[in-house]
């Protein structure tokens, strides 16, 4: 089953827009990642947030995360065509005992930033 | 780049051949995942490990084992490789829990 699920599907922007994706799960989270894959590529990671934390920044990215309603976005300011990418949720779930870091992925994000 | 290897990257194979694939790692990371990413349904974890020999299942480990005799190498055998386990394989390895995971480049297998 999936525990994040990625809205929208798909996002196209021109570039110097803002991107904002969002990202829902069901059960309690230790935190929550965002990654990156670019097209035939690894996913690389972008932020992760603590269940504890409401925002984090990094760059021209900026996350937050709503414990009681169980929802993330990550936004990224001013893009580039540089940044089109697929973009995905993975929630660390908080199951009670050990999670071992065991991932949950969404179905991501399909961001295309046209020049 | 964390230093995590996948081989191979590519590979075609027969239905009902055994299959390895290899995750190398030189961070020395305790944790080592497998998952698989298949259109539609992102990414799901096959199999992982929390230390030399100790391996569990996840959430799609039927045709799959993994093991992991030391603690750079992490293996995943596909005993008798279906179609449907086509897919792109990703290995991915974490120092410590409630931190980021880093992902190798993955490993397309194509069973015919």
């Amino acid at each position: 089953s999936q525990q994040g699920e990625e809205d929208p599907q798909a996002l196209s922007i021109q570039e110097g827009e803002n991107a904002t994706m969002n990202c829902s799960y069901k059960t309690s989270i230790n935190n929550l990642q965002w990654y990156r894959q670019n097209s035939g590529r690894g996913l690389v990671h972008l932020i992760l947030i603590r269940s504890n934390e409401r925002e984090k920044h990094s760059g021209r990215l900026r996350v937050t995360l709503d414990t009681s309603k169980k929802s993330s976005s990550l936004l990224i300011t001013a893009s580039r065509a540089a940044d089109t990418a697929s973009y995905f949720c993975a929630t660390d779930p908080n199951a009670g005992g050990t999670s071992y870091g065991k991932l949950t992925f969404g179905q991501g994000t399909i961001l295309t930033v046209h020049p | 780049d964390a230093g995590i290897t996948q081989s191979p990257r590519h590979k075609v194979t027969e239905t009902g051949t055994p299959v390895t694939l290899r995750c190398h790692q030189t961070e020395n990371h305790r944790y080592m995942y497998w998952y698989r990413q298949d259109p539609g349904h992102g990414l799901r974890l096959i199999h992982y490990s929390y230390g030399v020999k100790d391996t569990d299942k996840g959430e799609v480990s039927d045709g799959y084992s993994v093991s992991r005799s030391k603690t750079e190498d992490f293996l995943l055998t596909l005993e008798s490789a279906t179609s449907s386990q086509t897919s792109v394989y990703f290995c991915a390895i974490q120092g410590q829990m409630n931190t980021e995971a880093f992902f190798g480049q993955g490993t397309r297998l194509t069973v015919v």
